[in-house]
């Protein structure tokens, strides 16, 4: 069974805090994703890796960057938070290929006050 | 023009109803889709992938329009436990998926 973790389910952090979120995958899946969910808007893709050390920029990567060191781990990274980044995030990883499943953590409900 | 456009809903349906909506998309050259479910405070999971016309699972069926440009997902004899929201979108290059905002169902007693 694929598990992918997150490394909290809730988190409130204050404006201009540097915040770090964890995803850790355990099916030696090649892709791993962050998006954030909010009402309305669906899910965002944020930034993706392909490989270790790879990432490429999604559709919304300002005022976010990411670390792939191990196959495994997939860190998201918010440098400055702010309020506008109070969302759901949301990890997933697959495996290469251009139809493969995603599978997603359970999520990190992230408030910036 | 967003490249995925679902209707929000909320459905709300009776127990055993059919239910059925629609996902419009705007790249013509997309040639395979997704339907993920995703229950109220939990993570999406894949429901179905639709390669060609369409595709058939038990009480779900998804049909793809490319004249259109539209897939549907059509769920027969709804159940309680069918109440969720439905994302869907296109397959995109190197396994990149492109959501939908979902659509919230409702199945009522």
């Amino acid at each position: 069974d694929v598990k992918v973790t997150q490394s909290s389910r809730y988190l409130v952090k204050r404006t201009g805090e540097k915040v770090f979120l964890e995803c850790v995958q355990d099916m030696d899946h090649e892709n791993m994703f962050w998006y954030r969910q909010d009402p309305g808007l669906g899910l965002r893709l944020i930034y993706f890796s392909y490989d270790v050390k790879m990432k490429e920029k999604g559709d919304i990567p300002e005022g976010y960057s990411v670390s792939r060191e191990k196959k495994e781990r997939f860190s998201l990274i918010l440098e400055s938070a702010s309020t506008n980044q109070t969302s759901m995030y949301l990890c997933a990883s697959s495996l290469v290929g251009g139809q493969s499943t995603q599978y997603f953590g359970p999520g990190t409900r992230l408030t910036v006050l | 023009r967003k490249e995925v456009e679902q209707d929000p809903g909320p459905f709300n349906v009776p127990e055993g109803a059919t239910v059925a909506f629609n996902c419009t998309y705007s790249n013509s050259a997309s040639q395979s889709f997704f339907w993920y479910r995703q229950d109220c405070r939990k993570e999406p999971k894949l429901l179905m992938s639709v390669y060609s016309s369409g595709n058939e699972d038990g009480r779900f069926t998804a049909q793809l329009n490319r004249a259109s440009q539209y897939i549907s997902l059509l769920i027969r004899d709804s159940k309680l436990s069918d109440s969720a929201t439905y994302l869907c979108g296109p397959y995109n290059q190197g396994g990149k998926l492109i959501f939908g905002q979902g659509t919230e169902l409702s199945v009522k007693p």
